[in-house]
């Protein structure tokens, strides 16, 4: 069965410091990958998506997030930073041969303190 | 804006009525989804349809949910007899056919019942 652990319910940082939000999945085949972010009163915005390309995956906003296979992680970074960026992040695990459903994890909120 | 439209966005209704939301997805898209997201929680699926076909109910689509696309462009998702534990938000999403398009997010319909 798919199954996505985020790591940290919270994280805070400075602005102009780096971001880490960590997710961990679990999946029996060659699972797709995805951060999404959802603001206060927003629908989801998809950030990045992973699906067997290459394992560094850039995303909107300066988001970028690695797979590590090895480590079934799929963490979420950032070199910088921004206000902009508090927000509900959302790890999400597709496994197409498992059905159509995107399992979400229950999310990390990131605040930015100036 | 030619995004993923849900309507109504807020309904508060009382326990026991019966409560519909519509969701208009990408015009392009065969696919469409309905997700329910409570209070510091992730998504989770309901169901899924191809086109007008219903493919996918999860478990937590109980007989008081009934979804339909009838012909195959919108969505209403249905609630009978409207339980406390039925206040959430639920989310639609759409996406074009193939394994790991892009899921679009509407901004979501929030239901409170009193």
């Amino acid at each position: 069965a798919q199954s996505v652990t985020q790591l940290d319910s919270h994280v805070s940082v400075s602005e102009g410091t780096p971001v880490l939000l960590r997710c961990n999945y679990s999946s029996s085949y060659s699972p797709s990958l995805f951060w999404y972010v959802q603001h206060p009163n927003k629908g989801l915005q998809l950030l990045l998506k992973y699906t067997s390309a290459a394992t560094l995956v850039k995303g909107i906003n300066g988001f970028e997030a690695e797979f590590k296979k090895s480590e079934t992680s799929f963490h979420l970074t950032k070199p910088s930073a921004h206000m902009s960026d508090a927000a509900e992040y959302f790890c999400v695990v597709s496994d197409p041969q498992a059905g159509t459903a995107l399992i979400f994890g229950k999310g990390t909120t990131l605040s930015v303190s100036s | 804006d030619t995004g993923v439209s849900q309507n109504p966005r807020h309904k508060i209704t009382k326990r026991g009525q019966n409560v519909t939301f519509r969701c208009d997805p990408i015009s392009e898209h065969n696919r469409l989804y309905w997700y329910r997201q409570t209070l510091g929680q992730g998504p989770e699926f309901l169901t899924y349809f191809q086109n007008e076909a219903q493919l996918e109910k999860s478990r937590l689509l109980s007989d008081r949910f009934s979804a339909e696309r009838p012909k195959g462009s919108f969505s209403t998702l249905e609630i009978q007899r409207t339980e406390q534990g039925d206040s959430a938000m639920y989310l639609c999403a759409s996406s074009a056919h193939g394994a790991g398009n892009t899921i679009y997010f509407g901004e979501g319909s929030w239901l409170t019942v009193v």
